[in-house]
């Protein structure tokens, strides 16, 4: 059973705009969030993380927002660039090494 | 140069062929991690080390084994291998020092893909 779901497998968004990705999870035990990129024939590559004590964190481009009591978090990325073309995977952990992860949403940025 | 590397990255075997899958690192991280991705499914740990002599089984062992043979070296063995192991596989690693400032990050190789016939 997926603790971690990724609910939409594919996103399609104009250069210039706002990609915004959603993750769910099912385990209250969770306490740190992950977001990872992956290029084809690449490995995945950590993007930016989040603990429970904070709703945001931001870096650059990208912020990710943590509802806690919804167990919702979700990866914004703004202005969308084409080298963010990538699958991007939610990830969440429960101490320091175990990590779930959820399917990957495929985003693709439009000229 | 790669910090995480793997071997072979493409691999194509019949059934019940033994295989194994090598993985090197030069971060010098004592902790260091097999999964394996299949569609609509994401990542999966197979199995897990934090040190030579530290190997522990996670979600999807059965059929996996697994040999740390240095700090530096994280080996995965199918020993029979069958189609459902048709899958792409990584391998990664993280700092246990890392977890002092609250960093769970884990660096991942470029991944093996496997093909059993």
């Amino acid at each position: 059973d997926q603790q971690v779901k990724q609910n939409s497998p594919s996103l399609s968004v104009q250069e210039g705009r706002i990609s915004i990705l959603n993750c769910d999870y099912t385990n209250s035990m969770f306490d740190y969030f992950l977001w990872y990129k992956k290029y084809p024939a690449e490995g995945p590559t950590f993007l930016i993380s989040i603990s429970s004590i904070k709703d945001k964190n931001e870096d650059g481009r990208f912020t990710v927002f943590l509802n806690k009591s919804a167990k919702h978090l979700s990866l914004h990325i703004v202005p969308s660039q084409p080298g963010d073309s990538a699958v991007y995977f939610c990830a969440a952990s429960p101490n320091d090494y175990k990590l779930s992860f959820g399917a990957g949403t495929t985003v693709t940025v439009r000229a | 140069d790669a910090d995480v590397t793997q071997t072979p990255r493409n691999r194509i075997t019949k059934t019940g062929k033994r295989i194994m899958l090598e993985c090197s690192q030069t971060k010098g991280h004592d902790r260091m991690y097999w999964y394996r991705q299949d569609p609509g499914l994401g990542l999966r740990l197979i199995y897990y080390s934090f040190d030579v002599k530290d190997i522990n089984k996670g979600e999807i062992s059965d059929g996996y084994s697994v040999s740390r043979q240095a700090q530096a070296k994280f080996s995965l063995s199918l020993e029979s291998a069958i189609p459902n192991q048709t899958a792409l596989y990584f391998c990664a690693t993280s700092d246990r020092t890392g977890t002092a400032s609250g960093t769970y990050e884990q660096y991942f190789g470029p991944g093996t893909r496997l093909t059993v016939t």
